[in-house]
């Protein structure tokens, strides 16, 4: 398995431009989300789903859309780039694990895409 | 927020020593995991350790939860070089669902 993966790995936008950064993950797991990472910070939530069809936003969703389309896919568009919105994204994937102990969600990440807008 | 807070920020030691990092949160969990981050990539699951928990080995790492302090802390024992990386502790996000709350992080150099 590939895992998820992220699609550019580094980009940079004039002020105004729009792009959308890929994620895609092959492990059939059924929920995704994007976060940033901004230096000295933890990550932030922008966008999640729990499933194909189904979005919802996070923490920091201003600027930002996502589609759910496929289970394997969860691009993340940027409407109208803006200089604070220079970050690193990371694309995670999640499922539901089960143990005699209880279920918790176990989250995988994508390699992150560095994204500076000028 | 909820949002974890790792400390200290910044952690340097020689190698074969122990590595102590804190994690404190603000409210209830279900579970808390801590992650590592290699300079440049993403981040990676070490362990996670549930609400009704108090401690959790894997290797090297030793992971104690006190949920009447809202606190975690991550033991690295005979650290090494290799070691060095930021280390995040991540509370369950109770308003977003299967998510996660990330603190700012720790920044573990390891001198040889």
């Amino acid at each position: 398995n590939a895992g998820v993966t992220q699609t550019p790995k580094f980009q940079v936008l004039k002020t105004g431009q729009s792009m959308t950064l890929q994620c895609a993950q092959d492990m059939n797991h059924e929920y995704m989300s994007w976060y940033r990472q901004d230096p000295g910070m933890g990550l932030r939530l922008i966008h999640y789903s729990v499933g194909a069809g189904i979005t919802d936003q996070g923490e920091v969703p201003n600027g930002y859309n996502v589609s759910r389309s496929t289970t394997e896919d969860f691009p993340l568009r940027l409407l109208s780039a803006a200089p604070s919105q220079t970050s690193v994204y990371f694309c995670a994937s999640s499922t539901l694990r089960t143990s005699g102990r209880g279920a918790a969600y176990e989250q995988y990440f994508g390699p992150g895409t560095r994204l500076t807008v000028t | 927020s909820q949002q974890g807070e790792e400390d200290p920020q910044a952690l340097s030691i020689q190698e074969g020593e122990n590595a102590t990092m804190n994690c404190s949160y603000k409210t209830s969990i279900n579970n808390l995991q801590w992650y590592r981050q290699n300079s440049g990539r993403g981040l990676v699951h070490l362990i996670l350790i549930r609400s009704n928990e108090r401690e959790k080995h894997s290797g090297r790492l030793r992971v104690t939860l006190d949920t009447s302090k809202k606190s975690s802390s991550l033991l690295i024992t005979a650290s090494r070089a290799a070691d060095t990386a930021s280390y995040f502790c991540a509370t369950d996000a109770r308003d977003y669902g299967q998510n996660f709350v990330f603190g700012p992080g720790t920044r573990l150099s390891v001198l040889p």
